[in-house]
Formats: C-alpha cells, structure tokens, sequence
C-alpha cells in the first residue's frame, strides 16, 4: 500500500525566515504533486513533479524530487503571512489515484 | 481551461434523508472522476472513483450502498449519500481526471447532517 508521510504537521514560522517541508511516500510512484487549501477552501495545485531531480520555483516556494530516496521537499524562502495555509503533497498511482500526505498547517507571523 | 464545478457549496439535512453532489467538468470531457472526503483538521481520502459508463471502484471500508456514484456521461458525475447521518458530514471534494492523469479540483461541498 503506497503511503505517503508528510513532516512536520504543524510549522509556526516567523517572516522572512525559510524552512522546508518534507514529503516521503513508501514505494516507486510516478509523479508528486504540491497542493495548497486554504480554510474551508477546496485544493489549489502548485506543483508536479515528473522526474527524478525535478526542480520548480514559484514565488518563494520551491518543490523538488529525489525518487531514489522517495523524498520531496516544498522550500519557502523569506515567508510572508500570505503563505499561511495547509500544504499537502500526494503521489500518484497508475491510472490517476492520488495518496495524500496527512498535510501541513503553515502559520506565518510577523 | 480545466474548470471543475460543484453543486451545491453547501448543503445541511436531516438526519436519514439522501443527499446528491454534483461534480461537473465544464470545459473537457473527463472519463475518470474521483471523489474525497475530508474530515476537519485532516488529509483528503479518496472515497472511489468514478468511471464514465461503468461502475465506481470504491476504496475499502467505503460503503458503496450508503455513497451511490454515477458517472453518466463526460462531464458529470453524481454523489448520492443516502440515509445520512452526522457522522456523514464532512467536506466531500470531486476531482475530474484530465490529460496526462493531471487531476483538476472542484471546489467542495460541505455537508452538515443535523
């Protein structure tokens, strides 16, 4: 069963500082994807991540995959309050299924 | 391009009564259409998923009888919960299976079961 681990669950950070979040999945997938939700909100993509070594930047998010160590990261670099929010990275199965890490609760402050 | 619709946002019932989602996908076809739920302060778990003209798969320990899917045409997929209960409130997401299996969202439905 493909699961996926997400770490750490809860991250209070201050602005302007960087941190990085961390997405392990338990078998060989082929892709890793980054998605943010705000409350009551539903999933709005970021990232896919296609290949072994992939890098994408957005803004001040970077996500990247290393599927030999079956790891993704999400970077923030110099956080600002507007990245507060819940990040969840999921890997994807044959024909479509996706397996969600158990999120990410971002708080930014001042 | 690749907009994913729900219907209703939102909805509150009774206990016992049935309840049906729409997820609609209003600018391609899709043949594969995935149903979550999500439960406050937790992750999206995949319910089923919904083929185009056949029947769901659904994911163990999901009642196929208690969540009625249909898929009966491209664009337009159907979540019946039927004889629902408070702990059937949650936030229940649809999502529409696009080119390359990208998946595309729709904005939830949040149920409440009174």
């Amino acid at each position: 069963e493909l699961k996926v681990e997400q770490n750490p669950l809860f991250l209070s950070m201050q602005e302007g500082k960087n941190y990085t979040i961390y997405c392990n999945y338990s078998t060989t997938s082929d892709r890793l994807y980054w998605y943010r939700q705000d409350p009551g909100k539903s999933l709005e993509s970021l990232f896919v991540l296609l290949s072994n070594g992939a890098v994408k930047q957005e803004g001040r998010l970077m996500a990247s995959l290393d599927t030999k160590a079956r790891l993704s990261t999400l970077h923030i670099t110099a956080a600002v309050h507007d990245l507060s929010a819940t990040y969840f990275c999921a890997s994807q199965e044959t024909r479509g299924k996706l397996i969600f890490g158990q999120g990410t609760e971002l708080s930014v402050k001042p | 391009g690749a907009v994913v619709s729900q219907h209703p946002s939102w909805v509150i019932c009774k206990s016992g009564t049935s309840v049906k989602i729409e997820c609609r996908s209003l600018d391609f076809q899709a043949t594969t259409m995935f149903w979550y739920r999500q439960f406050p302060k937790q992750s999206l778990m995949l319910m089923a998923t919904s083929n185009e003209g056949s029947k769901a798969t659904y994911e163990q320990g999901v009642e196929k009888d208690k969540f009625l899917i249909n898929h009966a045409s491209l664009t337009l997929s159907t979540l019946t919960v039927t004889s629902a209960h408070p702990e059937d409130s949650s936030f229940y997401i649809c999502s529409a299976g696009g080119v390359a299996d990208t998946q595309y969202f729709g904005p939830g439905t949040r149920l409440t079961v009174l």
